[in-house]
């Protein structure tokens, strides 16, 4: 059973935020919020994961809502290097990733 | 990407076939995975591993064996290859526990079965 939903696809203009939706709404108190991306035939990359609080880092910022049911991942300036295929996974520590299909999104020079 | 490498890049193999798939890291992380990768499938779980001679299966291993006898080394053998093998096949490592979910990807293998 998927544990995440998200958009297929999604469409952001270069320069502008990318803000890419998730919902978890079954997520447990003990499973975290990671998020990869996979750019055309590369292998998926790390971009940043969270539990409870906002999260930011040098590639994209991380906001959760209080009751953890969703979420949304911010790329605040998206360049045609962006467009790739982004996975929103809700996993506990120890157990293993579940990737879905994720939403892939095309920047738009 | 950098210290995790898989061998080889494209393999064309016939059905019936043993074939192996090699991921060597340089990073002397503790976990190591293997996916694969369908269209319409996202990526799935073949087996890891959790540490020299540790392993388990994932939610796809029908078909699949794994082994390490190294830390940096992680091979995944289709014992007899079939059609519907024809996949990608990424490889993945993490660090430990704690930093568990931040896996480094390798640049995956295009496996084909005819």
């Amino acid at each position: 059973d998927a544990k995440t939903t998200q958009p297929t696809s999604m469409d952001c203009a270069e320069g502008r935020a990318a803000n890419l939706p998730c919902n978890h709404s079954t997520i447990s108190g003990n499973e975290y919020v990671y998020w990869y991306r996979q750019i055309h035939s590369q292998g998926p990359q790390y971009i940043i994961h969270g539990l409870k609080n906002n999260e930011t880092n040098e590639m994209a910022s991380l906001i959760i809502t209080e009751d953890r049911k969703s979420s949304t991942l911010i790329l605040p300036h998206a360049t045609l290097r962006d467009t790739a295929v982004y996975y929103c996974i809700v996993k506990e520590t120890g157990n293993q990733f579940y990737f879905g299909t994720g939403t892939s999104l095309t920047v738009i020079p | 990407d950098a210290g995790i490498t898989q061998s080889p890049r494209h393999k064309v193999t016939e059905t019936g076939t043993p074939v192996t798939l090699r991921c060597h890291q340089t990073e002397n992380h503790r976990y190591m995975y293997w996916y694969r990768q369908d269209p319409g499938h996202g990526l799935r779980l073949i087996h890891y591993s959790y540490g020299v001679k540790d392993t388990d299966k994932g939610e796809v291993s029908d078909g699949y064996s794994v082994s390490r006898s190294k830390t940096e080394d992680f091979l995944l053998t289709l014992e007899s290859a079939t059609s519907s093998q024809t996949s990608v096949y990424f490889c993945a490592i993490s660090e430990s526990l704690r930093r568990q979910g931040e896996y480094t990807f390798g640049s995956g293998t295009r496996l084909t079965v005819v």
